[in-house]
């Protein structure tokens, strides 16, 4: 199917595991996000990525690893998550400064 | 540093009214890009409108429509005849040329009253 989709959609792990969650795009698109959105905080930016191997960091970068070999996936990394990483994950992709497509989400919890 | 405020957390209005949402902006680059997006319960994101900074018409679409004030940074969406559809979460957000980095504000909830 066309669009962005991530999986998993939920997620629940353990203080200290290591998780990934994973974002697929169709359309080719150059720019990528990570985001997590959380409750008077809105949505912050994790990390971006302007092309394949080409990746920086956002507001909220730490205990977060990301990769992008291939332009269609961006793969988010918890090296070893927290419980203060318990959110709802977003994934976007956009082609230049236009408009942003998003994912569904991944509900993320960790207990 | 590039940042969006949005400074109401929660919005009421009732159906086929008007309401107005506020947002501000700060960033050092000329080239710059401004957009809101809306928010359902279904968590899915969607774009309202899309406004270029080097443009000074302000952007309509449909019953949305923005005042952009670029002097004073600030950028607010205008929401006529309102639905019990718009009932939603809105984010403000901006994207610079320079650093392609695509920031959002913190959102304000807006419920829309039958």
């Amino acid at each position: 199917d066309a669009g962005i989709t991530q999986s998993p959609r939920y997620k629940i792990t353990e203080t200290g595991r290591q998780v990934t969650l994973m974002c697929h795009q169709t359309w080719s698109h150059s720019y990528m996000f990570w985001y997590r959105q959380d409750l008077g905080h809105g949505l912050r930016l994790i990390y971006y990525s302007a092309a394949a191997d080409i990746t920086d960091k956002g507001e909220v970068p730490d205990g977060y690893v990301v990769s992008r070999s291939k332009t269609e996936n961006f793969p988010l990394t918890l090296e070893s998550a927290t419980r203060s990483q318990t959110s709802v994950y977003f994934c976007a992709s956009s082609w230049d400064r236009s408009e942003a497509f998003f994912g569904q989400g991944t509900r993320l919890t960790v207990v | 540093a590039q940042t969006v405020t949005q400074s109401q957390p929660e919005m009421s209005v009732q159906e086929a009214e008007t309401v107005t949402l506020s947002c501000t902006y700060d960033t050092s680059e000329n080239n710059y890009y401004l957009f809101w997006y809306k928010q359902p319960p279904s968590r899915q994101m969607i774009l309202v409108i899309r406004q270029e900074a080097y443009k000074q018409q302000n952007a309509t679409e449909n019953r949305f429509s923005v005042n952009f004030q670029k002097a004073a940074k600030s950028f607010s969406l205008k929401i006529s005849d309102s639905q019990l559809g718009d009932t939603a979460m809105y984010f403000c957000a901006s994207i610079t040329s320079g650093t392609y980095k695509y920031i959002f504000g913190t959102g304000t909830r807006l419920k829309v009253l039958a």
